[in-house]
């Protein structure tokens, strides 16, 4: 049982590059989130989806797209990168809504820097 | 835009002492109140969550809510140099919403 797991750990761009950040969980939850973690700023959330089929917009979803491919895979795609799109992001999944009070389970992020 | 606001510290506490961490929120309609402990260059972990107004304690850790004046703070007793990290309360709306974080540091 790994939780929740983001691919890759790490990764450079060049400004204008594309590329898509994997989130995959084994919980069989419903609900994924993806937010992005900025020094001084906390969490911001980006998008999320609250069942397989769906997904709805965050507080910062500009430069962003996401799939929700199926129940256990929620990737999020960046098509120009942009240096303001540095920062850390964070994958997250919970039972039910995390607003409904179902714990939220974080993966533990991806470091993306760009140049 | 719906605030969660805490104080970005640092706070200081020495070992054994209580440490009290605080959160204010700008939504009345919000349920779900979270508490979430983050290690420095570690993802989130949950600590605790209180859904009621009064005190919610587990081990250490007591949760304390007041939906009339619209805060939410978490105390930690006996605390140890391990409980050093931030704390970021987050709340319901309806994805959570979280707090900047508040940075604790225990010293020996």
């Amino acid at each position: 049982n790994a939780g929740v797991t983001q691919t890759p750990k790490f990764q450079v761009l060049k400004t204008g590059q594309s590329m898509t950040l994997q989130c995959a969980q084994d919980m069989n939850h419903n609900s994924m989130y993806w937010y992005r973690q900025d020094p001084g700023m906390g969490l911001r959330l980006i998008y999320y989806s609250a069942s397989e089929g769906t997904t709805d917009k965050g507080e910062v979803p500009n430069g962003y797209n996401v799939s929700r491919l199926n129940k256990r895979e929620f990737s999020l795609r960046l098509e120009s990168a942009a240096p303001s799109q540095t920062s850390v992001y964070f994958c997250a999944s919970s039972e039910g809504l995390a607003g409904s009070g179902d714990t939220q389970y974080f993966g533990p992020g991806t470091r993306l820097t760009v140049l | 835009q719906k605030e969660v606001e805490q104080n970005s510290g640092p706070l200081s506490v020495p070992e054994g002492a209580i440490a009290s961490l605080n959160c204010t929120y700008s939504d009345r309609g919000s349920q779900s109140f979270f508490w979430y402990r983050q290690y420095s260059g570690k993802s989130p972990e949950l600590i605790m969550f209180i859904y009621s107004n009064g005190d919610k304690e587990d081990g250490r850790f007591t949760a304390q809510l007041n939906k009339a004046s619209q805060y939410v703070s978490l105390l930690i007793r006996d605390s140890q140099p391990s409980d050093s990290a931030t704390y970021l309360c987050a709340v319901n709306l309806p994805a959570l919403n979280f707090g900047k974080g508040t940075s604790l540091l225990v010293t020996p």
